[in-house]
């Protein structure tokens, strides 16, 4: 069973920030919350993780709570090609990914 | 980000033929490479571990002897589905770890299998 917890769906309006949420209230210290996307039949895309600190990419950024119990992925404009299901895992470094159900986010025009 | 690549893309095979996909690496060394597989609107599933050198660790359900993993090099895994029989259809992803020293796994783009 996946050790996080994702809304099922989330929608978003084109151009307006996405934020996902997730609780991994069992992660354990050493462990680092893993965000991945996977469009439709294609394999999943790395998107950011981190460890305590938050982190800024490219793509998003990933904000982790104090506790790490919880986390928020943003995608500060989201566009079409954003449509995805979303995943976030909580994993040691160089170890297999738990794959849950994930967010499955459409973003509209 | 790193690449990894899988070939074929996809493959369509008639049942009792064996059936081989390959993992590479493309600009980094992966000492580690993880096989997964997903059924239509299904999450991926990890079927087994595979470190370069040694035997490839496989999942509670999985078959090692049907699912025979290589991990020769550095940059190249290979899965080969044995005596293919249409429940083995589905949707095989690798993916690629550089270390353990806190960077992200890369997926390659997966590898459509159909039995028939």
């Amino acid at each position: 069973d996946a050790k996080t917890t994702q809304p099922t769906s989330m929608d978003c309006a084109e151009g307006r920030a996405a934020n996902l949420p997730c609780n991994h209230s069992t992660i354990s210290g050493n462990e680092y919350v893993y965000w991945y996307r996977q469009i439709h039949s294609q394999g999943p895309q790395y998107i950011i993780h981190g460890l305590k600190n938050n982190e800024t990419n490219e793509m998003a950024s990933l904000i982790i709570t104090e506790d790490r119990k919880s986390s928020t992925l943003i995608l500060p404009h989201a566009t079409l090609r954003d449509t995805a299901v979303y995943y976030c895992m909580n994993s040691n470094s160089g170890y297999a990914l738990n794959f849950g159900k994930g967010t499955s986010l459409l973003v509209t025009p | 980000g790193a690449v990894v690549s899988q070939h074929p893309s996809w493959v369509i095979c008639k049942s009792g033929t064996s059936v081989k996909i390959e993992c590479r690496s493309l600009d980094f060394q992966a000492t580690t490479m993880f096989w997964y597989r997903q059924f239509p609107k299904q999450s991926l599933m990890l079927m087994a571990t595979s470190n370069e050198g040694s035997k490839a660790t496989y999942e509670q359900g999985v078959e090692k002897d049907k699912f025979l993993i290589n991990h020769a090099s550095l940059t190249l895994s290979t899965l080969t589905v044995t005596s293919a029989h249409p429940e083995d259809s589905s949707f095989y992803i690798c993916s690629a770890s550089r270390d353990r020293g806190g960077l992200a796994q890369y997926f390659g783009p997966g590898t459509r299998l159909l039995v028939l």
